[in-house]
């Protein structure tokens, strides 16, 4: 089955750009969507279609997809913005196509 | 305002049954395909089962594959999740959500419910 792998973790300080990566076997042929979860909170699409946002997500949210990688760029980053950040793609071949990264707890220092 | 709301969580023993509900409004809920998804403390989130938007058509994970059952029922605008054979592997929060299909192979969540928390424990 396909694996998407994350980060468990990244750090950044308020006002700098924070880059999360989902690395994957050729993930660059996939389409992937990214949510936010906040604590206690259901997760919020925030890209979808590796770089389109959602209206109401802020322009500070970007998205890239390229080879075997995948990346949230998150820029100006805010106190706000820290949560966990898993990457999702659907894997057609498989029998069980939704693939969940792992997750990413993004620290805003 | 598209939103899902789930209810039916609790406290069960292991060998016990729940069924979750996933109440929909906002949206032409008989047009989706619907998904549950679920999340044990402190760990991340795990496909658990779908359903297509007639509901003719259920996949679901191995690990709850002949246990969990996923219904629908279009008039009611609501999502089932009936759980038997519960296990305290099976402890989670169990979050609704709705699937947008973008192209053949492209499809993505949103929005999902508050999500009900199962626990099983005797």
């Amino acid at each position: 089955s396909y694996v998407l792998t994350q980060p468990p973790s990244v750090s950044v300080a308020p006002g700098k750009t924070a880059r999360i990566t989902c690395g994957g076997n050729n993930i660059g042929s996939k389409s992937v969507h990214w949510y936010q979860q906040k604590p206690g909170q259901a997760p919020v699409l925030v890209i979808y279609y590796d770089s389109d946002r959602p209206s109401g997500i802020p322009e500070r949210f970007s998205g890239s997809n390229s080879g075997n990688t995948a990346t949230l760029t998150i820029s100006r980053v805010e106190a706000g913005d820290e949560a966990d950040y898993y990457c999702q793609v659907w894997d057609s071949s498989s029998d069980h196509p939704v693939v969940f990264g792992g997750g990413t707890k993004l620290t805003v220092l | 305002e598209v939103q899902l709301v789930e209810s039916g969580g609790g406290l069960v023993q292991p060998g016990g049954s729940l069924r979750l509900s996933c109440a929909a409004s906002g949206f032409t809920f008989s047009s989706y395909w619907m998904h549950w998804v679920r999340q044990a403390p402190g760990k991340g989130l795990v496909w658990v089962s779908r359903i297509n938007s007639d509901g003719s058509s259920t996949s679901y994970a191995d690990s709850v594959k002949g246990r969990f059952t996923i219904s629908r029922d279009n008039a009611k605008n609501t999502l089932y999740l009936q759980m038997n054979s519960l296990r305290a592997e099976d402890t989670a929060v169990y979050y609704c959500a709705r699937d947008v299909r973008a192209a053949a192979g492209i499809r993505w969540f949103d929005p999902w419910g508050q999500g009900t928390l199962v626990t099983v424990s005797s």
